[in-house]
Formats: C-alpha cells, sequence, structure tokens
C-alpha cells in the first residue's frame, strides 16, 4: 500500500515568509509526528497527534510553528515568518496507536525547507 | 533534545565485511529501535528492540541492547554496497511522552565495492 506522503519535497523561501508542508499518513494510521532534521541540532521531535485527544506541541520551537490535522488524516505544518534558521528537512510519520510496549513509525520523504 | 549518541560517527568498510554500530543513552526506555536514511531524506525502520529483550535479529541484522549500560550495538553482516546511509537509534521512553522518538546523532556507514 501507499506509505506517507509529504509535499512540497523542496521549498525554498525568502525569510520572513508563510509556509506550509503537508503530510499524507498511512490510511488507517491514527498516530501522526512531525520531527525536524537539521545539521545542528539532528532529528528533533516537533508534535504528535492521536486520534480526536488535544496533540502534543511540546516540541515546537516557537510560536511560529503551528501544526492541525483535519479529519483525522492529513496534516499542515505551517512555519510564519520563517527565519534562516528554520532550513531543515521536516519530516512526518504515522503509526498505529502506541501500545504500552512502543511502536513503529512509518516515516515520509520528508519537506527540505531552505529560507534564504 | 539528543538522547542517544552513536558511535562510531562514520565507518567505511569493504563490501562482505561486518558492521559494527554503538548506540548509547540517558534515560530509561520503554525500547530502542534502529532506523536507516539514505541521502538525508525519509527514515526507514529497522528493528525494535524491547526493554526487556536482550537480542533480537532480522536477516543480516543483530541488535543486542544492555539496560545496565544504557547502551545498543547494530551488526550488519555480510555488508553489501546497497547498505550505505546513514544509521540511527532512537529511544521511546516510558510513561507520558512515550511515543516519542528521541534520536541520535547517527553513523554514517560507506560500503565500498
Amino acid at each position: 500500500g501507499a506509505g506517507v506522503s509529504q509535499s512540497p519535497s523542496n521549498k525554498v523561501t525568502e525569510k520572513g515568509k508563510d509556509v506550509e508542508l503537508r503530510c499524507d499518513p498511512i490510511s488507517g494510521h491514527t498516530a501522526l509526528y512531525w520531527y525536524r532534521q537539521s545539521l545542528g541540532q539532528g532529528l528533533e521531535f516537533l508534535i504528535y497527534f492521536q486520534g480526536n485527544s488535544a496533540p502534543d506541541k511540546s516540541g515546537l520551537p516557537s510560536d511560529r510553528f503551528s501544526a492541525e490535522r483535519t479529519g483525522g488524516s492529513v496534516s499542515t505544518l505551517t512555519i510564519q515568518r520563517t527565519q534562516q534558521e528554520d532550513s531543515a528537512v521536516y519530516l512526518c510519520a504515522s503509526s498505529i496507536p502506541t501500545s504500552g510496549s512502543g511502536n513503529e513509525q512509518f516515516f515520509g520523504p520528508g519537506t527540505r525547507l531552505t529560507v534564504l | 533534545s539528543q538522547q542517544g549518541e552513536e558511535d562510531p560517527q562514520a565507518l567505511s568498510i569493504q563490501e562482505g565485511e561486518n558492521a559494527t554500530m554503538n548506540c548509547s543513552y540517558k534515560t530509561s526506555i520503554n525500547n530502542l529501535q534502529w532506523y536507516r536514511q539514505n541521502s538525508g531524506r525519509g527514515l526507514v525502520h529497522l528493528i525494535l528492540i524491547r526493554s526487556n529483550e536482550r537480542e533480537k535479529h532480522s536477516g543480516r541484522l543483530r541488535v543486542t541492547l544492555d539496560t545496565s549500560k544504557k547502551s545498543s550495538s547494530l551488526l550488519i553482516t555480510a555488508s553489501r554496497a546497497a547498505d550505505t546511509a546513514s544509521y540511527f537509534c532512537a529511544t521511546q521512553r516510558s510513561g507520558a511522552g512515550s511515543y516519542q522518538l528521541t534520536f541520535g546523532k547517527g553513523t554514517k556507514l560507506s560500503v565500498i565495492p
């Protein structure tokens, strides 16, 4: 079946502009995650959605970052007033609901964001 | 924040040789996972080992976990050029926020044909 898809694959924007990154999880996966991978910080957790529960936004680096998940499926990560330090690869992952023993996450190909 | 630390940071071997990568972590975990990443894009899950397990095999992969030392190793046997990639360990902790993967910095493996 289809894996996690993300769009766009690459995005170049100017400092101060807003950007929207999209993630389509695997059908039937109720858990969705956003991570960011940058040279300086490695792979970092950003936000987690599970079904209709309130998302865990504890990893978002500033209030310029927000995310939503409509209809329990597609998610959009929005970065407002982008800064050069926002340049990174943004990775989305999905999974079946987390069990007590943990779970495997399935990653999309990522969106490479470059802020000029 | 980074929980795991992999070593070595980079490893170059000849095709057919075995590759061993190590990972250390800091806090109590529910499980430890290894992922592979090609060309800085999507991550592919390789194997998950639970905190009550000591060793796990999957094809040419062998993972060990020592919770007393808070460390894990990934062994790839009979390496192939196609194994060239970056390998990351990631942990899931127990309790609140247990769904979150905390990644190490990765080992870049080059397998020379």
